[in-house]
């Protein structure tokens, strides 16, 4: 079975400053696909950035970009530029490429300093 | 396009009550889920399915019942709640088996926290 772990429960930042959040996983799987929710305090699930595992280059959405390692199983969030909007608890997940099922982290909780 | 509903969005029960929460999606989605969300264990599989009339446990599915007879609907029964089963519950839906670069993301619905007291 897979698991996904994130070590940082928590996590802040100064405004306008660059952030890193941690995510590793393990499997045994070699095709998979790997993601970073966003849940402000409105509870919503947001889709932030997706990873195929089959694709060397890093994912990049404006401000978000992640860092995928995938011999070492590790696919770290950056976010550049943080904004008070990105506060909010972020989760990685994992799914296989053939299932449909998501494994989540415990959750990061970052807050944004202005 | 309402993506995914869910209903209600707050519940409170007394322990031994049975209730169900529903969820929608009008998207066509193949894959269906249900998730609960407890502090620090982020969000934990309790049910899925791959399509009409067909259901599976996930990694939390004691004390609770789904089924799946639409495409669009897939309600969580809880059927004599227990205090454990105070939570957020998340509904997420999503295609199935896609070709490259396809989407495949889960989408989710709003939530609904559920208190047994």
């Amino acid at each position: 079975a897979q698991t996904v772990t994130q070590s940082q429960p928590e996590m802040s930042v100064q405004e306008a400053e660059t952030v890193t959040l941690s995510c590793t996983y393990d499997t045994s799987e070699s095709d998979y696909y790997l993601f970073w929710y966003k849940q402000p305090p409105s509870r919503q699930m947001i889709l932030v950035i997706r990873q195929e595992a089959y694709k060397q280059q890093n994912a990049t959405e404006n401000r978000f970009s992640v860092n995928f390692q995938k011999a070492a199983k590790s696919f770290s969030l950056k976010i550049s530029d943080s904004q008070l909007g990105d506060a909010a608890m972020y989760f990685c997940a994992y799914r296989s490429f053939t299932g449909s099922r998501l494994t989540f982290g415990e959750g990061t909780q970052l807050t944004v300093n202005p | 396009n309402a993506g995914v509903t869910q209903t209600p969005k707050f519940q409170v029960l007394k322990t031994g009550q049975s209730m169900t929460l529903q969820c929608a999606q009008d998207m066509n989605h193949e894959y269906m889920s249900w998730y609960r969300q407890d502090p620090g264990m982020g969000l934990r599989l309790i049910h899925y399915s791959v399509g009409a009339g067909i259901t599976d446990q996930g990694e939390v599915p004691n004390g609770y019942n789904v089924s799946r007879s639409t495409t669009e609907d897939f309600p969580l029964r809880l059927l004599s709640a227990a205090p454990s089963q105070t939570s957020v519950y998340f509904c997420a839906s999503s295609y199935g088996r896609r070709p490259r670069g396809s989407s495949y993301e889960q989408y989710f619905g709003p939530g609904t926290r559920l208190t047994v007291t």
